[in-house]
């Protein structure tokens, strides 16, 4: 079974250039999460979508980002305009959603370097 | 913040068993013990997680003290492999489960 993908694997853009992340999630799970790590920081939660509804996105640093699940099926996070400070990596993960079962599985994750 | 307490670093000789603590005073009864890790350039990976009894899997074994105030990850015979940061989180299992807490970690150094 495929685990969660993200794409790009790195990605470098100038500032105020727009870069959209994409993830796939695990196969038939409905939660999908984003995170991310900022150079120096811990990793922190930004917003989870249960199929295509956000649930929480009290994460969400500021307008700039927009996360999208279309169908309920992958996810994009958008970052427009991008600012130096959005440099890090950026995880996405899944979890099945059912009683006991929502352990959550990471993707390989997106460095984003803003220049 | 965190809801967790970790030392920020430990060593282990490869082969030996590495017991990692974690102190949770503050957890609440329907919140479990999780723990992940993470490996240089790659994203966090799950390990275990338990309620209140102990639990083993195929990666590592957890055990939660009475009181669930603490417990211990143990890596039963740790190899080069098993270098990483691993975090404890606290959370709900089911019911909405919200974004993992993680923190600083403690960073986990198998020394040959």
């Amino acid at each position: 079974e495929a685990g969660v993908t993200q794409f790009p694997s790195h990605s470098v853009i100038e500032k105020g250039q727009t870069v959209t992340l994409r993830c796939d999630p695990i196969s038939g799970h409905d939660n999908l999460y984003w995170y991310r790590r900022v150079m120096g920081k811990e990793i922190k939660f930004l917003l989870h979508f249960v199929k295509e509804s956000k649930q929480d996105e009290s994460g969400m640093p500021n307008n700039r980002f927009l996360a999208e699940r279309t169908g309920g099926t992958y996810s994009t996070l958008k970052v427009q305009p991008a600012e130096l400070e959005d440099s890090g990596v950026y995880f996405c993960a899944s979890s099945y959603r059912g009683r006991n079962q929502e352990t959550q599985y990471f993707g390989p994750g997106t460095r984003l370097l803003v220049l | 913040d965190a809801k967790t307490t970790q030392p920020p670093s430990m060593d282990c000789a490869e082969g030996r068993a590495a017991n990692l603590p974690c102190n949770h005073s503050t957890i609440s009864g329907n919140e479990y013990v999780y723990w992940y890790r993470q490996i240089h350039s790659q994203g966090p990976q799950y390990i275990i997680h338990g309620l209140k009894n102990n639990e083993t899997n195929e990666m590592a074994s957890l055990i939660i003290t009475e009181d669930r105030k603490s417990s211990t990850l143990i890596l039963p015979h740790a190899t080069l492999r098993d270098t990483a940061v691993y975090y404890c989180i606290v959370d709900r299992l089911w019911g909405g489960a919200d974004g993992l807490t993680f923190g600083k970690g403690t960073h986990l150094i198998i020394q040959p």
